[in-house]
């Protein structure tokens, strides 16, 4: 049973970078079989997508956020990162990792999901 | 990219069948057949439903299916159920190689 793990701070401060690491459990991100993504709510609000990574290298990113993401992956740790700059209050939101079973996003297995919340 | 578009609420009576509609574009739902649906109960993490149009994973009921036709696709319970009172979201795959979600529906039994 694959289980992901959302970590990292859950409060960041205007203008400084998200990071956020995603631990994966019960399968290898290398495998190749499939695709790892990062997905956002805003309280109250919708999923939005953010991107995902392969476990090469390989990124896909949501336009509207492209400019500001990178996604990284860590083979030996088995486990996969998000990095948003230049974060406002807009970026406040639960955050969570997910597995793209079919890499065209059909999203099997996610995350707890972690809030973070943008503020002074 | 634009969100797909659903429906704010649907409403339905115990034994009803309901449908949410997910209305997109020629380059997302009516490109695609990587059209998934997802439950999601307050504060808890989405559930997939259905995957690539019309396809069930293991474990998710058969009164929720799935289908498409043109740029919209849509999702039917049949039977209600008390339980399967959720928020309901659509995604598709696009041609920019990114993936869009719906706004999402919040179904009433």
């Amino acid at each position: 049973q694959v289980q992901l793990q959302e970590s990292g701070p859950g409060l960041v401060k205007p203008s400084q970078t998200l990071s956020l690491i995603c631990s994966v459990s019960g399968g290898s991100i290398s495998s190749g079989e499939y695709y790892w993504s990062w997905i956002r709510q805003h309280p109250g609000k919708g999923l939005e997508w953010i991107g995902y990574i392969y476990y090469s290298g390989i990124t896909y990113y949501n336009p509207s956020l492209k400019s500001r993401v990178t996604m990284s992956a860590d083979t030996s740790e088995n486990r996969f990162s998000l990095k948003l700059t230049s974060v406002t209050a807009a970026d406040t939101a639960v955050y969570y990792c997910a597995r793209d079973q079919s890499t065209y996003g059909t999203f099997d297995y996610w995350g707890q999901g972690t809030l973070v919340t943008v503020s002074s | 990219q634009s969100a797909l578009t659903q429906p704010a609420s649907v409403s339905g009576s115990p034994g009803q069948s309901i449908t949410i509609s997910c209305t997109g574009t020629s380059s997302d739902v009516g490109r695609y057949k990587y059209v998934s649906w997802y439950q999601q109960y307050p504060d808890k993490v989405p559930k997939l439903m259905i995957y690539e149009v019309n396809n069930r994973p293991s474990g998710v009921s058969n009164r929720f299916s799935g289908s498409k036709s043109g740029n919209t696709a849509s999702l039917t319970i049949s039977g209600l159920q008390a339980e399967d009172e959720a928020d309901y979201y659509c995604s598709s795959y696009t041609s920019n190689s990114t993936v869009v979600f719906g706004g999402g529906t919040k179904l009433t039994v």
